[in-house]
Parts: structure tokens; sequence; C-alpha cells
């Protein structure tokens, strides 16, 4: 079965600092790759995607991912944190059951520290 | 504004009231879904519709009750919720498969007393 680990419930950084939140997943099939954030009583919006092509991907708010298919990973970063990344973040994986469903992560609450 | 809307925004209902949550997109997507987001759990799906026709359900009780109209509108219908139906409900559109990721609303919080 499909399955996605996001190391870390919650990551704390300092403003200014690297942010590293990681991903890895199982897939049987070359996977379509997704990272969504979550801003306190909101919905998710998606900051990018991989699906084919070059293996970095960058998303909205200076956030970047890479896909590497050797690590089954596709971890999420950005070079200097500001307090408004302060959110959750969840990583999803496609479905190779289904054409629909995506496979989440459990998500990872990023505090900022001033 | 992302393009999903999701009304109410805040409901707050009684175990034996029944009530509707609306969802409206307008992007023209073919897909339609109803997540559940409870603390500490990851992500539910709970339906898929596809064209109008539920494609998927991941055994969810009866107590909910899903509606698709038109490829443009989704509606949760609840009645006789438990406690533990409290949570954040999420509609999300896409254009049909998984390939291009979802679109969600903001969200009903739902607390059942």
């Amino acid at each position: 079965a499909q399955s996605v680990t996001q190391l870390g419930s919650h990551v704390s950084v300092s403003e200014g600092a690297l942010v590293l939140l990681r991903c890895n997943y199982s897939s049987s099939v070359p996977p379509y790759l997704f990272w969504y954030v979550q801003y306190p009583n909101q919905g998710l919006q998606l900051l990018l995607k991989y699906t084919t092509g070059a293996t970095l991907v960058k998303g909205i708010n200076g956030f970047e991912a890479e896909f590497k298919k050797s690590e089954t990973s596709f971890h999420l970063t950005k070079p200097s944190a500001h307090m408004s990344d302060a959110a959750e973040y969840f990583c999803a994986v496609s479905g190779s059951g289904s054409n629909y469903q995506l496979i989440w992560g459990a998500g990872t609450k990023l505090i900022i520290k001033p | 504004e992302t393009g999903v809307t999701q009304t109410p925004r805040h409901l707050v209902m009684g175990m034996t009231n029944k009530k509707s949550l609306k969802c409206e997109q307008h992007l023209g997507h073919n897909a339609m879904y109803w997540y559940k987001q409870s603390a500490k759990k990851p992500l539910e799906l709970m339906f898929v519709y596809s064209l109008e026709e539920r494609v998927e359900n991941n055994s969810v009780p009866s107590r909910f009750s899903p509606e698709c109209p038109n490829s443009s509108h989704l509606f949760l219908h609840l009645h006789t919720l438990q406690p533990e139906d409290s949570a954040l409900y999420l509609c999300a559109s896409s254009p049909p498969g998984s390939y291009y990721g979802y679109t969600f609303g903001s969200g009903t919080r739902l607390t059942v007393v």
C-alpha cells in the first residue's frame, strides 16, 4: 500500500534560517507528488507539485522541493524563513489504485521563532 | 478566495439536528471531494464525485449523505451526528485525475453538541 511519511509533527526554525520539511513516500508506480500549506482556519493551498520532468520544483512563497527517486523523498525547503511561513504543511502522493485519491502525510506544523 | 466556496464557515448543531454543508466551484473542474480533518489525525477522504457521479465512498457512516446536483455544486447532508464528528470539513475540486492536485475551499468548522 502507498504511504507518505512526514518526519516531525512540529519543526521550529528561527526567522531567516533555512526551512527543511521532510517527506518520504512509498509507491509502486512513478508518483505525482504535492506539497500543500494550511494557514489557521483555512483550507489547504497547493504550494508546488512534481509530475514529470525537472526534479527540482519551484513553488509559491519561495518554497521549492526536490524529487529524489533513489531516496523516495520529496523534501520541501526555503532558504530564509519568514514569520508568515508559520502554518501546517502537508505532503501528498497520487494514489496508484485510484484516479482521484491523494495519499496524505500527517502534516508538519512549522513554527517560526523571532 | 481560492475559487471553491464553502458555506457556512462555522456550524454548531445538536445530535438530533439535520443540517447541510454547501460547496460551490466555478473553476470548470469535473471532480469534487469531501474531506474530514480532525485534530491529530490525517486527512480523511469521504466522498468523490466525477461528472456528478459518486466514484468513491470510503466507508463513511450513513449519517453523512452527499449530493452532487451538477458539476459546480456539492452538498453534505448531516443528520443525527455524534460528538466525534466534530471536525473541519473540507471541499475540494479538480480536473479529472489526481495529476493536477486539488483546489480546496476554506472549510466548515462543525461542532456537534
